[in-house]
């Protein structure tokens, strides 16, 4: 395992379609977390898992985005009626509930709504 | 919420001397101070974390401290050199269970430049 994996890493639509990203964590870690990044400004908290179960939602987290993690392994996002100002890289994260080694990040799916 | 401020946003200095990052925090229950390297293209990779019953921490070249009267902490990085190029970003979180914790807050982001 080399780490957390996004697919895919880069995704251009066009405003008011639909995406999917996904993410797969290091097998061990049973906490995933989804941040969003705008250029110039640090991760921003989206949402994070226990395994299969969604604990905490960011009030960024709109009606228009859902996150599932269904068998507690891989994760998905997805943002209905993309907007413009949905544009950003979106980077999954996972962590272990126990032990010393912080988050590890993957390298982020980069949005670009037009 | 939590509010964490970074500086400077961008940082030059000559490979081979050190460099600092300063953060401040809002919430006195944050117990938790990660920082991050993030490379272009690349997400953000934990260089080195700090809790709150600790007051510094050091690995190698990197080295952080933590003022938790003041709320501030702060990154420390001697003898850099060009691979040290990069932007950093320090954290914090109110919440750890002996691992890492949810729903960091970051700064915005100190670019780092090394001047050979």
């Amino acid at each position: 395992d080399t780490g957390v994996s996004q697919n895919p890493r880069h995704k251009i639509t066009k405003r008011g379609q639909n995406v999917t990203f996904r993410c797969d964590p290091i097998s061990e870690h049973n906490r995933l977390y989804w941040y969003r990044q705008t250029l110039g400004q640090g991760p921003e908290f989206l949402t994070y898992f226990q395994n299969e179960a969604q604990l905490e939602k960011s009030r960024l987290l709109s009606d228009r985005f859902s996150a599932e993690r269904p068998k507690g392994s891989f994760s998905t996002l997805e943002i209905q009626r993309t907007e413009q100002g949905d544009s950003a890289m979106y980077l999954c994260a996972s962590s272990l509930e126990q032990g010393t080694s912080g988050y590890t990040f993957g390298s982020g799916t980069r949005l670009t709504v037009v | 919420g939590e509010n964490v401020e970074q500086h400077p946003s961008t940082l030059s200095v000559q490979e081979g001397d050190s460099a600092v990052i300063k953060c401040t925090y809002s919430d006195s229950a944050s117990n938790y101070f990660p920082w991050y390297k993030q490379e272009l293209g690349k997400g953000p990779q934990l260089i080195i974390d700090i809790r709150s019953n600790v007051g510094e921490k050091k690995d190698q070249r990197i080295a952080v401290t933590l003022n938790k009267t003041a709320k501030h902490f702060s990154l420390h990085i001697t003898e850099t050199q060009p691979e040290d190029s990069a932007v950093y970003f320090c954290a914090a979180s109110n919440r750890f269970w002996g691992g890492g914790a949810d729903g960091l807050t970051f700064g915005k982001g100190t670019h780092l430049i090394i001047q050979p």
